[in-house]
């Protein structure tokens, strides 16, 4: 059962644009998201998080949001530069679980110059 | 500050054959987790240590899988025998829960990608 879902494996934007990266997740308890960013042969590094009690949160070009009733969040990077190549994933975290992260499938992202 | 250690980067093996991966966590990083992430997917938790003992080990396979972290600092992975479907990249990751910062943020290695022929 996947919890946590990214059902776009590929996103192409063109350097400047908007990139929107999506996750949905179908487990009501949780209750903090975060956005992961992996290049190849590295591990995933943290980009950004949310706590379920807001509905935004910005760092500089990334802006997460949060619709706690669609369960639904996405990731916005503006503007877009190639650097941004990457993997994303989403994940998340629920009290009494020891604060386990739940990971989605990723999506790659292709910043094209 | 030093990141998460792994080692070896690579592996390749023949099925039914042992394999051990090693991990060193940020310096006082009391928790440790090690996922195991196959082509496509995202990272699948297998163990979670706090200090040297398991907080959760409820999808390492058993069977095959045995992990420890002997004095609460490095930990290694260890597959006997290896099946086919092994084959993945296998990442360590450790976090502090300090801080004011009421969620999880976990600092991951750079990976062990395992090939089982």
């Amino acid at each position: 059962d996947q919890q946590v879902k990214q059902n776009s494996p590929s996103l192409s934007v063109q350097e400047g644009r908007i990139s929107i990266l999506n996750c949905d997740y179908t487990n009501s308890m949780f209750d903090y998201f975060l956005w992961y960013k992996k290049y190849p042969a590295e591990g995933p590094t943290f980009l950004i998080s949310i706590s379920s009690i807001k509905d935004k949160n910005e760092d500089g070009r990334f802006t997460v949001f949060l619709n706690k009733s669609a369960k639904h969040l996405s990731l916005h990077i503006v503007p877009s530069q190639p650097g941004d190549s990457a993997v994303y994933f989403c994940a998340a975290s629920r009290l009494g679980s020891a604060r386990q992260l739940t990971f989605g499938s990723g999506t790659q992202l292709t910043v094209l110059p | 500050e030093a990141g998460v250690a792994q080692s070896p980067r690579y592996k390749i093996i023949e099925k039914r054959q042992s394999v051990a991966f090693w991990c060193n966590p940020i310096s006082g990083h009391a928790t440790l987790y090690w996922y195991q992430q196959i082509l496509g997917q995202g990272p699948k938790l297998l163990i979670q240590f706090q200090n040297n003992g398991v907080v959760d080990d409820s999808q390492l396979p058993k069977d095959r899988f045995s992990a420890e972290r002997l004095k609460g600092v490095d930990s290694t992975l260890k597959i006997q025998p290896a099946k086919l479907e092994d084959s993945a990249v296998y990442l360590c990751a450790s976090s502090s829960h300090k801080g004011t910062r009421p969620y999880n943020e976990q600092f991951f290695g750079p990976g062990t990608r395992l090939t089982v022929l």
